[in-house]
């Protein structure tokens, strides 16, 4: 099956610093979304981007279908922005999406 | 505001009882599913369903059985809660359009069975 490998595991950041969060994958997709699980639990969709570039704010995101990476930037990072972001991608032969073992951010004032 | 509806938000089991886990989306998608979420072993899925009136298993049904009866409710039971079950569980919702169409989440639901 799919594998879905994320770097870096962990992240520490002083506010206001920007970062670069890497989705790699094993296999073609056509269905990769980016989530952030806050310190509370809840899992935010950041963006479906099976390609391309898509931009919200101070996050944008870049899939490379055909190299099989995807990028997530944060830039000006705020204490909000903590918790742990993970990548997903669809496993058609599953019905599932697989994911990432995510990238634990702290942002510290 | 449009999304899934998870109950109840949290609860205390005795081992042994029988527990039903609510989910209600009202998006009208097609596809929805059950995750678990454990400490150090991420998003598992445990059932999904393709569209009313089927379902099919994940990586870890063994103790969990769903149902779909209609488009908007996918409710998870555990027959008899052991330990092992304590997680937080996620139902999650999408418009499946072949391998397309993003999955939404709900706010989970923390199990703990004693």
């Amino acid at each position: 099956g799919i594998q879905v490998e994320q770097s870096p595991p962990d992240l520490i950041l002083q506010e206001g610093a920007n970062s670069t969060l890497r989705c790699n994958f094993s296999d073609s997709v056509n269905n990769l979304q980016w989530f952030h699980q806050n310190p509370w639990g809840q899992l935010i969709n950041l963006f479906y981007i099976p390609s391309g570039t898509k931009q919200n704010g101070r996050l944008s995101a870049t899939t490379v279908a055909t190299e099989r990476y995807s990028l997530l930037y944060i830039s000006s990072s705020q204490t909000t922005d903590s918790g742990v972001y993970f990548c997903a991608v669809f496993s058609g032969g599953y019905n599932k999406l697989i994911f990432g073992a995510g990238t634990r951010l702290a942002v510290h004032p | 505001i449009a999304g899934i509806t998870q109950a109840p938000t949290s609860q205390i089991l005795a081992a042994g009882r029988r527990m039903t886990l609510r989910c209600t989306q009202d998006m009208r998608h097609n596809a929805m599913y059950w995750y678990r979420q454990d400490l150090g072993l991420g998003l598992r899925l445990i059932h999904y369903s393709n569209t009313a009136g089927t379902t099919g298993k994940g990586e870890v049904p063994d103790g969990y059985s769903v149902s779909r009866a209609n488009t908007d409710d996918f409710p998870l039971t555990l027959a008899s809660a052991v330990p092992s079950q304590t997680s937080v569980y996620f139902c999650a919702s999408r418009e499946d359009r072949g391998n397309t169409g993003e999955l939404f989440f709900g706010e989970g639901s923390r199990l703990t069975v004693l």
